[in-house]
């Protein structure tokens, strides 16, 4: 059964911490794993990652594929209190997309 | 360039009713995908329609169906509702090829008495 797993549920840091965000899979006919910002409205889109050992970087935020230990981080240092919201990992397979039930981050100023 | 849009945006119905939701994808797109997310089991695919077929399908039952129209415009529909049904319903489109970018609208909060 296609499954993506997310850790931790939830975190709680203060203002300038680091985070890393953790999210596993085990798919079939794996194409592509996408990371989004989900606050208080639907899912905005961060980051979508195709091969494996490659970062991708925006500000603050980046991320890594290990496409042979099925893997990906999402780090995100010098947190801020905006930075708060449930951050969700999606693999997209040959015919759908599998989300993992989300990591909750809050940033305490 | 205007955003995905859904309407409504929230609606109340009675067991055993059935309701229609909207989505308007980004111009120019023409996938749309539906996804339904609960507290409890988190976002899950629906299904994917690109020019007015329906390419995808996730593990829901046959209450749940949904077309596309030619300006690619798509509704789902759910029929029998059921307490379980309550959910937001989201959408999201995008160009239609397997590597691009999902876009998601700001959902239908569904609510089911």
């Amino acid at each position: 059964e296609d499954k993506v797993v997310q850790s931790p549920l939830s975190l709680v840091v203060h203002e300038g911490d680091t985070v890393t965000l953790n999210c596993s899979y085990e798919v079939t006919n794996f194409r592509s794993l996408l990371w989004y910002k989900q606050e208080k409205k639907a899912p905005t889109f961060l980051f979508m990652l195709t091969s494996s050992g490659i970062e991708k970087k925006s500000g603050r935020l980046s991320s890594i594929l290990d496409n042979k230990e099925l893997f990906s981080i999402l780090n995100i240092t010098a947190t801020q209190t905006g930075d708060s919201a449930v951050y969700l990992c999606a693999v997209e397979t040959g015919n759908q997309f599998y989300f993992g039930t989300g990591t909750s981050l809050t940033v305490i100023p | 360039k205007a955003g995905v849009t859904q309407t409504p945006r929230y609606l109340i119905k009675t067991r055993g009713q059935q309701v229609t939701l909207s989505c308007s994808p980004i111009s120019g797109h023409r996938s749309v995908s539906w996804y339904q997310q609960t507290p409890g089991q988190g976002l899950q695919f629906l299904f994917e329609y690109f020019s007015e077929t329906q390419r995808n399908k996730g593990n829901f039952p046959g209450r749940f169906s949904g077309r596309q129209f030619s300006n690619s415009r798509s509704e789902m529909n759910v029929s029998t509702l059921e307490l379980g049904d309550s959910a937001l319903y989201l959408c999201a489109s995008s160009l239609g090829q397997a590597t691009d970018t999902q876009y998601f609208g700001p959902g239908t909060r569904l609510t089911v008495l």
